[in-house]
Order: structure tokens, then sequence, then C-alpha cells
């Protein structure tokens, strides 16, 4: 069974739509990381959680701890958010990173 | 913003030969790590590195993979015998910082 899992897999969206990909994990954490991939492969990493909320830019990450799920959200969207976004986890500070399989994001103008 | 280093961005190679992947981490950090991601599906953990040693390694991680940090500040993946399938991207990492990766084809 996957430690993490995300939903959807794929999602089209219009341009200025708001977007929600959902993560849920079945291991304890130390931290919950939001990553993101564009064809071509390199991963930047977006927001590094352990509790809360955090907000950057139009981007949102909320995480609940006690129902082990979080959630990225993306507002007023944009043909360049177009890109895999990837929800991993480790379960302590210096431990590895376990990735989730990614949601395909692509935003139509 | 600290960066990972990763040489060189593509790699073509001839099934059988030996390939070295090179990174150059986060100058100060201590943990050190190998992740691949064959095309399509999802990054997997390869192995592990503090304080110069493998502190975790992946099935994945079997006798032809080996890393080392010959000179204190370059941090190595070599396959000693390419197989078909270990074409994939190949990302370093200092802890959760991650390098553009090393995009590895055997033919």
């Amino acid at each position: 069974k996957n430690e993490v899992e995300q939903s959807p897999q794929n999602l089209t969206a219009q341009e200025g739509e708001f977007i929600t990909i959902n993560c849920s994990y079945s291991v304890g954490i130390s931290a919950l990381h939001w990553l993101q991939q564009h064809p071509g492969g390199g991963i930047v990493s977006l927001f590094m959680l352990s509790s809360g909320k955090k907000k950057h830019g139009r981007l949102i990450a909320t995480i609940n701890i006690q129902e082990k799920h979080s959630s990225l959200h993306i507002t007023a969207s944009h043909p360049r958010d177009s890109a895999v976004y990837i929800c991993a986890v480790q379960k302590t500070s210096y431990d590895k990173v376990i990735f989730g399989p990614g949601t395909s994001l692509s935003v139509i103008p | 913003e600290p960066e990972v280093t990763q040489t060189p961005s593509h790699q073509v190679t001839q099934m059988g030969q030996e390939v070295i992947l090179r990174c150059v981490p986060i100058s100060n950090h201590l943990y050190f790590y190998w992740y691949r991601q064959i095309l399509g599906q999802k990054v997997e953990f390869l192995v592990s590195f503090y304080n110069n040693e493998i502190s975790e390694k992946s099935e994945i991680f079997d006798d032809q993979f080996s890393v080392e940090r010959p000179d204190g500040s370059n941090f190595t993946l070599k396959i000693r015998s390419t197989k078909l399938e270990d074409s994939a991207m190949y990302f370093c990492a200092s802890l959760y910082t991650f390098g553009s990766g090393t995009r590895l084809t055997v033919v």
C-alpha cells in the first residue's frame, strides 16, 4: 500500500479557476512537502508543513495532522501553473522523503 | 538561496557501461540523498548518506550502485554496469532541497 496518496491524478482547469489538490498519508510524519515538477523534470519545493496553513502568493497549503490529510490550493489559476504537483512526507526530520504519485495539472487559457 | 547542482543534465550510455552522476550539495549540510524517477512513475528513494557513510538504502540500491563523497564537496552516484531499466531521472538532494536532476538514458 502506498504511504502517500493524492487526488485527483489528473486535473484540467480553465484559467482563473480555484484548484484544490488533496493528499492523504498513512504514517506518522514530522513534515509534509508540496513540490512542483515541470516537464523537463526539475523538482521545486513549494511548501514544508508540520501544522496549520501556509500561503505564498496564489498558493495555499494546509495540513490536518489528526486526519493525516493535506491540501494544496491555487487561486486564480494561470497556464504557467501547469505542472505536476507532488505531495511528499518525512517520518522524521532527517529521514528520506517519501513521494506521492503526483497530480498532473493543466490550466487552459 | 542555496542550490544543489547536478551534472551532467543528460547522459546517454551503452548498456553495460559504468556511469558516474555528480552532485554538489549545499555546503554545511550533512545529509544527502539520491532518488530516481522512471518516466511516468513516482520518485523513489535510493540511498541516504550521512557523515560519509550510507545511512539507509532501498532495495533498488543493489551491488551495482555505489555512492561516494570523494573530496568533501562532490557527492557521486556510480552505476557499475548499466541496464536498460536504469534509464531514469536521478535526483540528488541535500535534506529536502533537490537538484535539477540527471536524465540517464541507457541504450
